[in-house]
């Protein structure tokens, strides 16, 4: 089992749609939780952090459940621009971090 | 953004040339990292570099070598590689890797080994 399992995607959305992303981890002394996006040929670029209480920046919604180990990335209003892989980033307080396989998002006009 | 600069952002090389991949943080950080990208893989760790101390080998074969010479440098040299090491190859740096915190990366080299 991988340590970190997001939805393979990839999720072709019209514009304006509302998606989401899951992300299950399987070490429970993880203590940090991370969106990255990437988008094609280009370095991974922090998104946003996850915490236990979630939490919101503009149109991104993040959302953390220890009990489950999952998090979850919503887009509200997609725009032609979001388009990118997203990747789940999980870190034990050793500081090593784990990254995802990524979950390509492609908005259609 | 000029954070984490990588050079060069291309490489093509034999099985049997050395060449040597390069960053550069100017932002402070105490730690930096080399990691590796695959096609339809996911980012796999190679090697941590904390105040210029080598902390985490990942299992990466030797044909790999890094260097810090200080906490804002840091190389890789490669030498005697394969085709499966083409790949991207990406330097990140962090302030503290004891917490976890986010990292910052360079563009990357994409590397061909033919």
């Amino acid at each position: 089992r991988k340590e970190v399992e997001q939805d393979p995607g990839p999720f072709n959305v019209p514009e304006g749609a509302t998606v989401a992303f899951n992300c299950t981890y399987s070490n429970s002394a993880s203590q940090s939780f991370f969106w990255y996006r990437q988008d094609c040929r280009k370095e991974p670029k922090l998104l946003m952090s996850v915490y236990s209480s979630g939490n919101e920046d503009g149109r991104f919604t993040a959302q953390l459940n220890r009990a489950s180990q999952y998090i979850s990335l919503l887009i509200r209003d997609s725009k032609l621009s979001d388009s990118a892989t997203y990747l789940c980033v999980v870190s034990t307080n050793a500081g090593k971090s784990t990254f995802g396989d990524g979950t390509t998002l492609t908005v259609k006009p | 953004e000029t954070g984490v600069t990588q050079t060069p952002r291309h490489l093509v090389m034999g099985m049997t040339n050395k060449k040597s991949l390069k960053c550069e943080q100017h932002l402070g950080h105490n730690a930096m990292y080399w990691y590796k990208q695959s096609a339809k893989k996911p980012l796999e760790l190679m090697f941590v570099y904390n105040f210029k101390e080598q902390t985490e080998n990942n299992s990466v074969p030797s044909r790999f070598s890094p260097e810090c010479p200080n906490s804002s440098h840091l190389f890789l040299h490669l030498h005697t590689l394969q085709p499966e090491d083409s790949a991207l190859y990406l330097c990140a740096s962090s302030q503290d890797p004891t917490v976890s915190e986010k990292l910052f990366f360079g563009s990357g080299t994409q590397l061909s080994v033919l």
